[in-house]
């Protein structure tokens, strides 16, 4: 079965400052890959998704992820980090089923 | 407006207690799914349903129960054997063509449960 590891359970960074959110996976085929974002007690939204085709995907709210098949990572990014990005990023592989990453808290600096 | 609805927000259970979440969805979704969240632990599969009247056991569904009698609506039992239940619990719906689940899985609001 597919997994998702999130190396980072927590990063701080000051507003302004550019952000990158790892993710690694392991799938036998080409995954399908997401990433969503979670405020406190709230549902999960989508913030972009790779199936195919050019692996540079742009997302919402400014933000863009890469899949690199050679190293299995789908890493999140957004050059400049505004005070309401805080929250928490989950990183997620469609394979047989969905699964998700246990999620890295993001915490914006003023 | 199409969505996912997921009730009660908050609900307490007493030790022995069965309690069921609802989950309905107007999307004409054919999949829906169950999640449960703990902190730092991201999200974990109870169960899932990909057409009515079938459903398939996630990662931990012991203690849990489902059914799906109407494509709209996923309602999760929460039973006396689930000995740690407190948790965040979110239900999930999508499209499902194809051979594949290309299509973008999309999460109700949760719901807070808590053992008292």
């Amino acid at each position: 079965a597919q997994s998702v590891t999130q190396p980072d359970i927590h990063i701080t960074v000051s507003e302004g400052a550019s952000l990158e959110l790892r993710c690694n996976y392991s799938y036998g085929a080409t995954p399908y890959l997401f990433w969503y974002v979670q405020s406190p007690g709230q549902g999960l939204q989508l913030l972009l998704k790779y199936f195919s085709g050019d692996t540079l995907v742009q997302g919402i709210k400014g933000f863009e992820a890469e899949f690199k098949r050679s190293q299995s990572s789908f890493n999140l990014r957004k050059p400049s980090v505004h005070w309401s990005d805080a929250a928490e990023y989950f990183c997620a592989v469609e394979g047989n089923d969905m699964r998700f990453g246990a999620g890295t808290r993001l915490t914006v600096k003023p | 407006d199409g969505g996912i609805t997921q009730s009660p927000k908050y609900l307490f259970r007493k030790e022995g207690q069965n309690v069921t979440l609802s989950c309905e969805q107007n999307l004409n979704h054919d999949a829906m799914y169950w999640y449960r969240q703990d902190p730092g632990q991201g999200l974990r599969l109870i169960y899932y349903s990909q057409i009515v009247n079938d459903f398939q056991k996630g990662d931990i569904a012991e203690g849990y129960s489902v059914s799906r009698e109407k494509k709209e609506s996923f309602p999760l039992t929460v039973t006396s054997a689930q000995k740690n239940p407190t948790a965040f619990y979110l239900c999930a719906s999508r499209h499902r063509t194809g051979t594949g689940n290309k299509n973008t899985i999309y999460f109700g609001e949760g719901s807070w449960l808590t053992v008292v």
